[in-house]
C-alpha cells in the first residue's frame, strides 16, 4: 500500500490557469507538507498541517491555498498559474517534532 | 540561523569504490539529523537519522553516517557502491515544531 499518495504525477496547463493537487497519507500521521522543488533540486517548505490546523505558511504567494479537510488529506490549490509555478510539488507527513518525513512521489508542474 | 551545507553539488564515484558524502549543519541545539534520498522520477526516501546516543548510525541500503559535533558534520558513507546508488542524496536537520531544514543535495553519478 501506497503511505503518501499525490495526483496527478504530471501537470501541463497554461497561465492563468487555477488547478489543484491532492495528497493522502495512510500511515496514521498528525503532520503534512507541501514542498516545492525547484529546478536546481531545492527543496523549499511551502506549508505544514497538524491536525487539520496550519501550523507552517512560509512566504509563499496566496495565490497558494492548501486545504486540509482531515488529517489524511492535505490538497493544494493553485490560481492564476504563472511560469514561475513550474516545479516539482512533494507531499509529506510525519508524526509530531522531529520524526522523518515520509515523501509523496511528486507532482511535475509545468506552466506554459 | 539554522542551516545546511552539503559542499559537494556533484561526485562521480566507480562502482565498487568507496563514497563518502558531505553534510555540515548551523544549528543551535541537539539536532535531529537525516539523510534522503531521491531516485529520478521519485520522492525522497529516509536513508538513516541521528537522535542522540551512538555517533555511528546505520542506515538501509548499506549506507552510514558518524554525527560529529565538535565539526557540526553528519557525512553518509558507503564502503562499495553500487550502480543503483545513483541517485540526488540530502541532508536535512529538525529543528523542532516540524520544521525542517534541507541541503542543496548532491548528485552522485557511479560508472562502472
Amino acid at each position: 500500500d501506497t503511505a503518501v499518495s499525490q495526483t496527478p504525477k504530471y501537470l501541463v496547463t497554461q497561465m492563468g490557469n487555477d488547478k489543484s493537487i491532492k495528497c493522502e497519507q495512510n500511515l496514521g500521521h498528525d503532520t503534512m507538507y507541501w514542498y516545492k522543488q525547484d529546478s536546481k533540486k531545492f527543496l523549499k517548505i511551502m506549508f505544514s498541517y497538524n491536525n487539520k490546523e496550519l501550523i507552517i505558511n512560509e512566504t509563499v504567494p496566496n495565490r497558494f491555498s492548501p486545504k486540509s479537510p482531515d488529517k489524511a488529506h492535505l490538497n493544494l490549490h493553485i490560481n492564476s498559474l504563472e511560469l514561475g509555478d513550474s516545479a516539482v510539488y512533494f507531499c509529506a507527513s510525519s508524526q509530531k517534532g522531529n520524526s522523518p518525513l515520509h515523501f509523496g512521489n511528486g507532482t511535475r508542474l509545468t506552466v506554459t | 540561523a539554522q542551516s545546511v551545507t552539503q559542499p559537494d553539488i556533484h561526485i562521480t564515484v566507480s562502482e565498487g569504490a568507496s563514497l563518502e558524502l558531505r553534510c555540515n549543519y548551523s544549528y543551535g541545539a541537539t539536532p535531529y539529523l537525516f539523510w534522503y534520498v531521491q531516485s529520478p522520477g521519485q520522492g525522497l526516501q529516509l536513508l538513516l537519522k541521528y537522535f542522540s546516543g551512538d555517533t555511528l548510525v546505520q542506515g538501509i541500503k548499506g549506507f552510514e553516517a558518524e554525527f560529529k559535533r565538535s565539526q557540526s558534520s553528519f557525512n553518509l558513507r558507503k564502503p562499495s557502491v553500487h550502480w543503483s546508488d545513483a541517485a540526488e542524496y540530502f541532508c536535512a536537520v529538525g529543528a523542532g515544531g516540524n520544521q525542517f531544514y534541507f541541503g542543496t543535495g548532491t548528485s552522485l553519478t557511479v560508472i562502472p
